[in-house]
C-alpha cells in the first residue's frame, strides 16, 4: 500500500502568514492527491483536487502543487478561518489513503 | 444543493453489529458512488470503503474484510454501511461522502458517532 506522508504535524502560524503543508507518496501516485479541511466537530471539507485544481467555492488563497511524490498546500494569507487539520489523500486503483493531518494553530 | 444526512448516534456492546444510514438528496445519486471514512476519537481519517450507487460494486478497506458491508437503496437515494463484531477501536465518527468523478470526496454527511462499549 502506498503510504502518504504529511509534514508537519502541527504549525504555528500568525494572521496574514503565508503557510505551506508537505504531503509525501512512498510510491509515484501521478496527480491523484486532494486537500481536506476539517474543523473541530464538523465534516472534513474539499479543498483541493487533482493536486492542483480548487474546488468550486473555496478561496484563492488556497492552492495545491506537485506531482508524483511530493505535493504542497499553500495557504498564501492565513485567516482566522483557517486554523483546522488538514489532510491529503490519495487514490490507488481501489482504495483512498489519507495522511495523518497537519494541525494549524494560532501562533 | 446537494445533502448527505445521516442516521443517529449508536451505542453497541462489543460483538454487535452496526448500520450506519445516508440519504443523498440535490444529485442523481446513481452517477455517483459512496466512500465511507471513521474517525475514532482525536485521531485522523481512515478510509473504510467504497460502494457505486450505479451498480453496486464496492471496494473495502483491507482491514476492514469480511467485517464490512456496504449497500444502497436505489429507491430511495440512500446508502448503507454495515459493521459487525464490533471492538472498542471501532468507536469512532463515521461519515459518508459523495465521489466525484475525479475521485475526491466533494460532499459529506454530518457524522454518525457508534460507541462500542460493554
Amino acid at each position: 500500500d502506498i503510504q502518504m506522508t504529511q509534514s508537519p504535524s502541527t504549525l504555528s502560524a500568525s494572521v496574514g502568514d503565508r503557510v505551506t503543508i508537505t504531503c509525501r507518496a512512498s510510491q509515484s501516485v501521478s496527480s491523484w492527491l486532494a486537500w481536506y479541511q476539517q474543523k473541530p466537530g464538523k465534516a472534513p471539507k474539499l479543498l483541493i483536487y487533482k493536486a492542483s485544481r480548487l474546488q468550486s467555492g473555496v478561496p484563492s488563497r488556497f492552492s495545491g502543487s506537485g506531482s508524483g511524490t511530493e505535493f504542497t498546500l499553500t495557504i498564501s494569507s492565513l485567516q482566522p478561518d483557517d486554523f483546522a487539520t488538514y489532510y491529503c489523500q490519495h487514490y490507488d486503483s481501489y482504495s483512498w489513503t489519507f495522511g495523518r493531518g497537519t494541525k494549524v494553530e494560532i501562533k | 444543493q446537494v445533502q448527505l444526512v445521516q442516521s443517529g448516534a449508536e451505542v453497541k456492546k462489543p460483538g454487535a453489529s452496526v448500520k450506519v444510514s445516508c440519504k443523498a438528496s440535490g444529485y442523481s445519486f446513481t452517477s455517483y458512488g459512496i466512500s465511507w471514512v471513521r474517525q475514532a476519537p482525536g485521531q485522523g481519517l481512515e478510509w473504510m470503503g467504497r460502494i457505486s450507487a450505479y451498480n453496486g460494486n464496492t471496494d473495502y478497506a483491507q482491514k476492514l474484510q469480511g467485517r464490512v458491508t456496504m449497500t444502497t437503496d436505489t429507491s430511495t437515494s440512500t446508502a448503507y454501511m454495515e459493521l459487525r463484531s464490533l471492538r472498542s477501536d471501532d468507536t469512532a465518527v463515521y461519515y459518508c461522502a459523495k465521489v466525484t468523478g475525479i475521485v475526491a470526496l466533494d460532499y459529506w454527511g454530518q457524522g454518525t458517532l457508534v460507541t462500542v462499549s460493554s
